[in-house]
Formats: structure tokens, sequence, C-alpha cells
């Protein structure tokens, strides 16, 4: 079975603070996604890649980054933590179709 | 872009009631369009995919139907149980190299004994 684990189920920081989220996959898959989800809005891709150190913009990427220097693990990281950006965040990977997920982080900005 | 809708945003049945999801996309060139089923504290688990060289696809309760020409697919589930409540979404892509799924906002699903 595919393991996409993200390293913190519940996270608090503090507005201004930089923010690490960590996510690591055992299937040697090349894409790597971070997705929010906030409720009434779906989940909203922020960033993806489709190899070591590439990385391309989603639908929402403004106050985030992201890092892939290997293949097994895709950071997003909030240069400023803002209270706005409190949410869930889900890492999914994928070779081909389907993409799988992790159980997600539950991020509080405070 | 691509841009999903999907419809009803909750949807409250009987136990061995049918429950039909549907959702539009926008953009032609899409031809894989997955389901996902979340449950509380989960992260989004596949439950049925189809390609658009396929019009429909089954799996025990589950299936799904996709019309290319209308743009829209839908997810059927029959005999509801009480363990399919969760929040179901549809997403669609081009399925090469370098693309992303893009879901639709999701369907909060009950289903009452």
């Amino acid at each position: 079975d595919v393991k996409v684990t993200q390293s913190s189920r519940y996270l608090v920081k503090r507005t201004g603070e930089k923010v690490f989220l960590e996510c690591v996959q055992d299937m040697d898959h090349e894409n790597m996604f971070w997705y929010r989800q906030d409720p009434g809005l779906g989940l909203r891709l922020i960033y993806f890649s489709y190899d070591v150190k590439m990385k391309e913009k989603g639908d929402i990427p403004e106050g985030y980054s992201v890092s892939r220097e290997k293949k097994e693990r895709f950071s997003l990281i909030l240069e400023s933590a803002s209270t706005n950006q409190t949410s869930m965040y889900l890492c999914a990977s994928r070779h081909q179709q389907p993409q799988h997920f992790g159980d997600g982080t539950r991020l509080s900005i405070l | 872009g691509e841009n999903v809708e999907q419809h009803p945003s909750t949807l409250s049945v009987q136990e061995g009631d049918s429950a039909v999801i549907k959702c539009t996309y926008s953009d032609s060139a899409s031809n894989y369009f997955p389901w996902y089923k979340q449950e509380l504290g989960k992260g989004p688990q596949l439950i049925i995919d189809i390609r658009s060289n396929v019009g429909e696809k089954k799996d025990q309760r589950i299936a799904v139907t996709l019309n290319k020409t209308a743009k829209h697919f839908s997810l059927h589930i029959t005999e509801t149980q009480p363990e399919d409540s969760a929040v179901y979404f549809c997403a669609a892509t081009l399925n090469q190299a370098g693309t992303a799924l893009i879901f639709g906002k999701g369907t909060t699903l009950s289903v009452s004994s």
C-alpha cells in the first residue's frame, strides 16, 4: 500500500513565524502535491512538484513556498504565517493516477 | 484552467436509498475523473475513477457515469448504509505528467438508519 505521511496531525503557531509542513511518501512517486482544505471551499491546490527540485504554482500559492530536495519528501513553507492560513493541509503523491493522500495537518495560526 | 462544480453540497438519505452527486467540468481536454471519500479525521481515499474513453463504470454499490459532450459526471451509490456517511469529492484533470487534480467543493452525505 502507498503510504503518504505528514509529520504532524496538529500544529499551533504564532503569526509571523516561519512554518514548515513536511510530507514523505514511500513509493518513489515523481509527483507530489500540497492542498489546503477549508469548509465550503473543497481542496485547493497550493503547489505541486513533478520531479526533484521542480515546482509549479497551483491556484493559491501566495504566502507559501515549497521545497523538494529529495524525491520522497515535499515540504510546504509558510514564510510568515498569518491567521488566514489557519486550515487543514493535505499532501498527496502519485506516479500514474490515482493520487494518494496523507491524513492531513490541521494548522492553527494564533 | 480547469474548474469543477459539484452539487449538492449536502445530501441526506435514508438507509437503503440511492444517492447521486453531480459534477461539471470546464476544460474539454480533461480525461480523468476520480471520486474520493473523506471520513472524519482522515485524508481523502479514492473510491472509483473513470477515464474519458468510458461512459460508465461500476464497483459493487458504486457507479460513475460520464457525459463528455455535456462535460458532466455523476457518482451513484445504491443501497446506502450508515458507513457511507462522509464527504465526497469529485475531481478532474488532463492525465499527463506535470498536471494536478482540480477538485469540486465536496458533498456531505448523511445516511440515517
